[in-house]
């Protein structure tokens, strides 16, 4: 079974700084892995997709990369700001139509 | 933002009734999804379909029943609710298996 890890599980920063979320799956055998963000009582706010044979993706601050082949994957933000605070979910579209979602990362950036 | 509705967004009932929530896509997406979250348990998959009248079971679909008898609806039923379904349901839908998925803003269940 397709697990999916996200570290760190809590990342406080102060506005300004570049930052990365890392997430890790245990199966390379993916179709696509994206990235959401949740805002307390929100809903899955989609901020990129990586299809398997893509190496990055990129959205104005947001940056993400991909290895199939070691499993990972990191969303790099840029300069980074209040806004941005809010739980940052990997989530891998296995093989099988099933999606697994990562165990997130909380995060929070103090003015 | 990909047109995905759920409703309700909230709902209060009681132990034993029965509860139905709905998903209303206008994408023409093929596939949908239903998904609860609960604390310590992230997202977990109750039910999905793969088009009209093709559904297929999720790893917490005990108690659970769906039906999609049109392509841009996916309903969720609660049998008879119980404490334990209490939680937030997201439906969820996306075009192929190679595109982008999208989900709804989450219904907040109470069952007391």
């Amino acid at each position: 079974k397709q697990e999916v890890t996200q570290i760190p599980a809590a990342l406080s920063v102060p506005e300004g700084e570049n930052l990365v979320l890392n997430c890790s799956f245990t199966d390379s055998a993916i179709y696509n892995l994206q990235w959401f963000r949740q805002d307390p009582g929100k809903g899955l706010t989609s901020l990129l997709l990586i299809q398997s044979s893509q190496r990055e993706q990129t959205s104005g601050r947001l940056n993400a990369s991909l290895d199939k082949s070691s499993g990972r994957s990191t969303l790099y933000i840029a300069a980074s700001q209040p806004g941005d605070s809010a739980t940052y979910l990997c989530v891998v579209r296995h093989t099988g139509n099933q999606f697994y979602f990562g165990t997130g990362t909380s995060l929070t950036v103090i003015p | 933002d990909a047109g995905i509705t759920q409703s309700p967004r909230h709902k209060v009932t009681e132990t034993g009734t029965p509860v139905t929530l709905r998903c209303h896509q206008t994408e023409n997406h093929r596939y949908m999804y239903w998904y609860r979250q609960d604390p310590g348990h992230g997202l977990r998959l109750i039910h999905y379909s793969y088009g009209v009248k093709d559904t297929d079971k999720g790893e917490v679909s005990d108690g659970y029943s769906v039906s999609r008898s049109k392509t841009e609806d996916f309903l969720l039923t609660l049998e008879s609710a119980t404490s334990s379904q209490t939680s937030v349901y997201f439906c969820a839908i996306s075009d192929n298996l190679n595109t982008e998925a999208f989900f709804g803003q989450g219904t907040r269940l109470t069952v007391v």
